[in-house]
């Protein structure tokens, strides 16, 4: 089981609309998680993070964290062309501390 | 101010050639990483260098060594390359080394062995 797992898509949903990311992850003891946003060809840069049980929201965007369930997901709201990306979820080593466990991404495709 | 920049953007090697990678920032972070990012593995970690002066192996470091020169530059060696080795570098920093905090990625170098 990889430690951080995400469903590589990909993911289609008309302008508007929400989409809805999700990520799994295996280390019980992971505190914070990591949303980033990779356009193509580009290089990832940070949209969100979350430390706490519960949801944080950051203008259209809504990161959700089940620490029971150890459940991350990233809803976009008014979803527009422009989010048209990879993201990927993240989180920390917990045992270093230093080093990070990327899943390999979801592909949101917002059509017109 | 740059952030993360990376040389160079795109290198082609034959199969036992040597390069070194360039990473700099000029955020005074320091934490610096080199990752590799492969079509449906997501984002590896090679090496990373939680201060100026120490760097330790990651997930995927054999076939590379790295250098933190000073605590703005991060560099990242293949001394023999493989086709193995094709991939996407991306080189990132943070403020401190500390899971907590966010990373910053450079543009990447996209490396092609033959």
């Amino acid at each position: 089981q990889k430690e951080v797992e995400q469903n590589s898509g990909p993911l289609s949903v008309p302008e508007g609309a929400i989409a809805s990311l999700n990520c799994t992850y295996s280390d019980r003891g992971s505190q914070s998680f990591f949303w980033y946003r990779q356009y193509s060809g580009k290089s990832p840069e940070l949209i969100m993070f979350i430390y706490s049980n519960g949801d944080k929201e950051d203008g259209r965007f809504t990161a959700q964290l089940n620490k029971a369930s150890q459940y991350v997901s990233l809803l976009i709201r008014d979803s527009q062309p422009s989010d048209s990306a990879t993201y990927l979820c993240a989180a920390p080593r917990v045992d270093t501390g230093n080093q990070f466990y990327f899943g390999t991404g979801t592909s949101l495709t917002v059509i017109p | 101010n740059a952030g993360v920049t990376q040389t160079p953007k795109f290198q082609v090697l034959k199969t036992g050639q040597s390069m070194t990678l360039q990473c700099a920032q000029d955020m005074n972070h320091n934490s610096m990483y080199w990752y590799r990012q492969d079509p449906g593995m997501g984002l590896r970690l090679i090496y990373y260098s939680a201060s100026e002066g120490t760097t330790d192996k990651g997930e995927v470091p054999n076939g590379y060594n790295v250098s933190r020169l000073n605590k703005r530059e991060f560099s990242l060696r293949l001394e023999s390359a493989a086709p193995s080795q094709t991939s996407v570098y991306f080189c990132a920093s943070s403020i401190r080394g500390r899971a907590s905090q966010e990373q910053y990625f450079g543009p990447g170098t996209r490396l092609t062995v033959t």
